[in-house]
């Protein structure tokens, strides 16, 4: 069974602040996908990120970065020096390789990001 | 723009209504879904269609029916619904292989009233 845990339901930052999302993971595959979504109020989940289970280099785009680390199955995203437009539900999202293709979705944090 | 288009936007319904919500997407993919997201609860995957043939009803009251009757267009038909259908109901494609990122639709709200 595949789990994805996301402790944070909301978190609150002034404009600037450094903030990380954190995102748990539980599965039996040795082979998977982990994934960010961010959920504007508009709606629609928009993708950021896709990493593979065997690659564990952290990455950085822009203001983003994000953290995998296997040994405690975790896949932490962070945003540097916030703004407002980053506010927005954030989902962190599994998905086994091989047979399903049905991505298991924590329950989101929501952040604020006020000016 | 993400390449899933939905419509309506929003709609509100009686719940002796019929109504339908429509997706469509051009991106070439041949698995789509279709996801409830309601206030303070996680996404909840309700079907999954791969290449035109549902593979997944994950438990969903028949008062929901999809048609999918081509790779890029799938619906949701409603009928009788209950308020607590109430909900944002939205729309994904992705590759049928599994390794890559869903696309999702900006949703319907839906009200019902």
């Amino acid at each position: 069974a595949q789990k994805v845990t996301q402790a944070q339901t909301e978190i609150s930052v002034v404009e600037k602040e450094d903030v990380t999302l954190d995102c748990v993971y539980e599965t039996r595959d040795t082979t998977y996908y982990l994934f960010w979504y961010k959920q504007p109020p508009s709606g629609e989940l928009v993708f950021l990120i896709r990493r593979n289970s065997f690659d564990e280099q952290n990455e950085i785009s822009g203001r983003y970065s994000w953290n995998f680390q296997k040994s405690t199955s975790s896949f932490n995203f962070t945003i540097t020096a916030s703004q407002v437009v980053d506010s927005a539900v954030y989902f962190c999202a599994l998905l086994p390789s091989g047979g399903s293709y049905i991505p298991t979705f924590g329950r989101g944090t929501s952040l604020i990001v006020h000016p | 723009e993400t390449g899933v288009t939905q419509t309506p936007r929003h709609l509100v319904m009686g719940m002796t209504n019929k109504k339908s919500l429509k997706c469509e997407q051009h991106l070439g993919h041949n698995a789509m879904y279709w996801y409830k997201q309601s206030a303070k609860k996680p996404l909840e995957l309700m079907f999954v269609y791969n290449f035109k043939e549902q593979t997944e009803n994950n438990s969903v009251p028949s008062r929901f029916s999809p048609e999918c009757p081509n790779s890029s267009h799938l619906f949701l038909h409603l009928h009788t619904l209950q308020p607590e259908d109430s909900a944002l109901y939205l729309c994904a494609s992705s590759q049928p292989s599994g390794v890559t990122e869903a696309f999702f639709g900006q949703g319907t709200r839906l009200t019902v009233v």
